[in-house]
Formats: structure tokens, sequence, C-alpha cells
């Protein structure tokens, strides 16, 4: 069964920094795109940042600089390390597999299956 | 203020049809990209209903229809059930910002 697991959310003071976790069972992430997207409290859905199989990654304009997306393909688990956070990153983060990519382009892509999400807070 | 502009809530009575909109523009849905939908039910990850415009994946009952056309979709669904309250997302690519977007997501409600 395909699965993610995300965990590693928690409180942080602005400024502070955190780092979630997203394990993957029953597929194997080196060979896969995947996201991470961000749902802030009572709000709708933005997608955040994204690992290709090859390595290389993309970011949100919102999230640029400060967050780093990683892989540890031993552990079969994705990672996104988030730096100077602020209030408005409060939100519930889920990891997600990218589907429908082809051709070395994932414009069309969407995202299945989700993890059950893991809460970022924010706060002084 | 979401790239894609759904409607912020939709209702009916059981049985009936409904449909939700999703309006884009010349830099997503307009430029030919697909449209996706998911479904979030209350206090859970969200999970796709429809993808690549009009594709149920398996599992999802043939009450779920998706449509595109020019710059917007649609998400129908008929034969209403209590168990299709929940959230709706579109979700497409925008050329000008170059990521994935969403649409502010719908509310249904069954009467």
């Amino acid at each position: 069964e395909v699965q993610l697991v995300e965990s590693g959310g928690g409180l942080v003071q602005p400024g502070g920094s955190l780092r979630v976790s997203c394990a993957a069972s029953g597929f194997t992430v080196s060979s896969n795109y995947m996201s991470w997207v961000r749902q802030a409290p009572g709000k709708g859905l933005e997608w955040v940042s994204v690992i290709y199989s090859a390595g290389n990654t993309d970011y949100a304009d919102s999230v640029k600089g400060r967050f780093t997306i990683s892989r540890d393909n031993s552990k079969n688990t994705v990672y996104l390390q988030m730096n100077s956070l602020r209030a408005e990153d409060t939100a519930m983060y889920y990891c997600a597999r990218d589907q429908g990519c082809s051709g070395g382009s994932c414009r069309m892509k969407w995202f299945d299956p989700w993890g059950q999400g893991t809460l970022v807070t924010v706060s002084s | 203020q979401s790239v894609l502009t759904q409607p912020p809530s939709v209702s009916g009575a059981p049985g009936q049809r409904v449909t939700i909109s999703c309006t884009g523009s010349s830099s997503n849905i307009g430029a030919g990209y697909d449209v996706h939908w998911y479904q979030q039910l209350p206090g859970t990850a969200p999970k796709v209903l429809i993808y690549a415009n009009s594709n149920r994946p398996s599992g999802v009952p043939d009450r779920f229809s998706g449509s595109k056309s020019g710059t917007s979709a649609s998400l129908a669904i008929t034969g209403l059930q209590a168990e299709d309250e929940a959230d709706y997302y579109c979700q497409s690519y925008d050329s000008s910002l170059s990521a994935w977007v969403f649409g502010g997501g719908t509310k249904l409600t069954v009467l």
C-alpha cells in the first residue's frame, strides 16, 4: 500500500527553524517527484516545494531562500527544512507524490497520494 | 486572492446535481494546462477526485465528473449524498508564476 506519513511539526518562535519529515512506503521516493503543500488554518491550499527524481528542486516565491527540500534515499524520506519562520508560515504541511509528469515536464501534474499532514505553528 | 477563482460555497439537497466552477486566465487554464480536482473531508487530507480535466481515479464514483473549456473548468456532482459534504479545490499550473496553483476552495453543504 502506498502511504505517506509526515512528522516533526510543532510550535516555533518567529525567526526560528524547524524540519518536517515525510516517510514513504509502498514506493521509492528517489524514483518519483515529491512535493510539499501547505494549508493555513481555515484557508486554502498552497504548493510550497518539489524535489525531482534527479534531485533538483523548485520553490514557491513565498518560501524561496528560506525553505529547503531534500531526501534521504536510504530512509525513503523527504524533508522540508524551514528557516527564518514567520507567523504566516503557520499551516498544516502535507507531502504528496507528484503524478502525471511526462518527458521531464511536470506542468500538467497532480498530487496523489497525500500524507495526513503535520502542523507547524509559528508564534511567540 | 487565489489565482483560480471558485465560489466560496454551494449547496444542494440529497439526490440533486450541483456544479462548482473554477475560473482562471490565459496563463493557467487558458494556456492549456490540465485542471485537477480534490475533495477534502472535514479534518482529513485532500484526495484527488478528478485528474487531467475529466478522469476519475479508480474508486471515485461516476457521480463525479469534470470538464474544461477556455479559461474555466467545472466539477459536477450528481445524486448528492450526505457524505459528499466537504471542501473542493481545483488545481492547475500557472506559467506567469511558474508554480502549481489552487483555487480558494468551495464548501459543499448537503441540505
